[in-house]
C-alpha cells in the first residue's frame, strides 16, 4: 500500500460544479497536511494547510478526519483556471520530517 | 525576490556523462530538498540538507550526490549519467525542518539518452 494515495482521476467538471478529492495516508502517527496545486510543467505551489479542526479559504475547503486517515479538498463554484493537478502532502514526524507526496489528482474545468 | 532559481531549465544528456544542476535559494531557509517527478508516481526525496554543511539520503539517492557548502546553494550531481534518470527534478526549500509549506523551483527537466 502506498503511503499517500489519491484518485489520479482526471475529473472532468462544468464550471461552476463543486468537486471533491479524497486522499488516505498509511502512518496514523502524520502529524501535518497540506493540499498543493500543480500546473502542467510548472513547480508545486501550497494551495492550503489542512487542520485538524477543518479549514476553508474562499472556495477552497479542507478536511482532516484522523480515525479515517483521510484528508480531503472541496472546491466549490469550479472556475477554468482550478484545472491542474493537486497533491496530497502529508508530514511524519521520524526523528526529524519526512514528507511524502500524492501522486496528484488531475482536475479539468470546461467551460 | 526571486526565490528559488534552478539551472539548467533543460537538459539533453549523453548516457555515462557527469552532470551537475544548480539550486539557489535568496530566502536563507535552512532546510533545502532535491526531488524528481515521474509520471504516476508523484515527487520522490533524493537528497536533503536541514542545515549548511549537513545532508541526508532520500528515498531514491542511489546515483545522485548532493552538497552544501552555504545557506543558499543545494547543487545537486549526477556523476555518470543513465536513461532512467530522465526525469523532471525540483528543488525546494522550507523555513521550518520540513515541517511546514516547501518553496519550490521552476524545475529542470533532464532526458539522458
Amino acid at each position: 500500500r502506498k503511503e499517500v494515495e489519491q484518485d489520479p482521476g482526471p475529473f472532468n467538471v462544468p464550471e461552476g460544479a463543486t468537486v471533491a478529492f479524497n486522499c488516505t495516508y498509511s502512518n496514523s502517527a502524520s502529524q501535518s497536511f497540506f493540499w498543493y496545486r500543480q500546473d502542467c510543467r510548472k513547480e508545486p505551489k501550497l494551495l492550503m494547510s489542512v487542520y485538524s479542526s477543518g479549514n476553508e479559504d474562499g472556495r477552497f475547503t479542507a478536511q482532516l478526519n484522523r480515525a479515517s486517515q483521510y484528508i480531503s479538498l472541496l472546491i466549490r463554484d469550479s472556475k477554468l483556471s482550478d484545472s491542474a493537478t493537486y497533491l496530497c502532502v502529508v508530514n511524519e514526524a521520524t526523528g526529524g520530517f519526512k514528507t511524502i507526496f500524492g501522486a496528484g489528482t488531475r482536475l479539468f474545468v470546461k467551460a | 525576490i526571486a526565490g528559488i532559481t534552478q539551472a539548467p531549465t533543460s537538459q539533453i544528456l549523453a548516457a555515462g556523462r557527469r552532470m551537475t544542476l544548480r539550486c539557489t535559494q535568496d530566502m536563507r531557509h535552512n532546510a533545502m530538498y532535491w526531488y524528481r517527478q515521474d509520471l504516476g508516481l508523484g515527487l520522490r526525496l533524493i537528497h536533503y540538507s536541514n542545515t549548511a554543511g549537513t545532508t541526508g539520503k532520500g528515498e531514491v539517492p542511489d546515483g545522485y550526490s548532493v552538497s552544501r557548502a552555504n545557506t543558499d546553494d543545494f547543487p545537486l550531481t549526477l556523476a555518470s549519467a543513465v536513461p532512467s534518470q530522465t526525469s523532471v527534478y525540483f528543488c525546494a526549500s522550507s523555513d521550518s525542518g520540513g515541517s511546514g509549506e516547501l518553496f519550490f523551483g521552476e524545475g529542470s527537466r533532464l532526458t539522458v539518452l
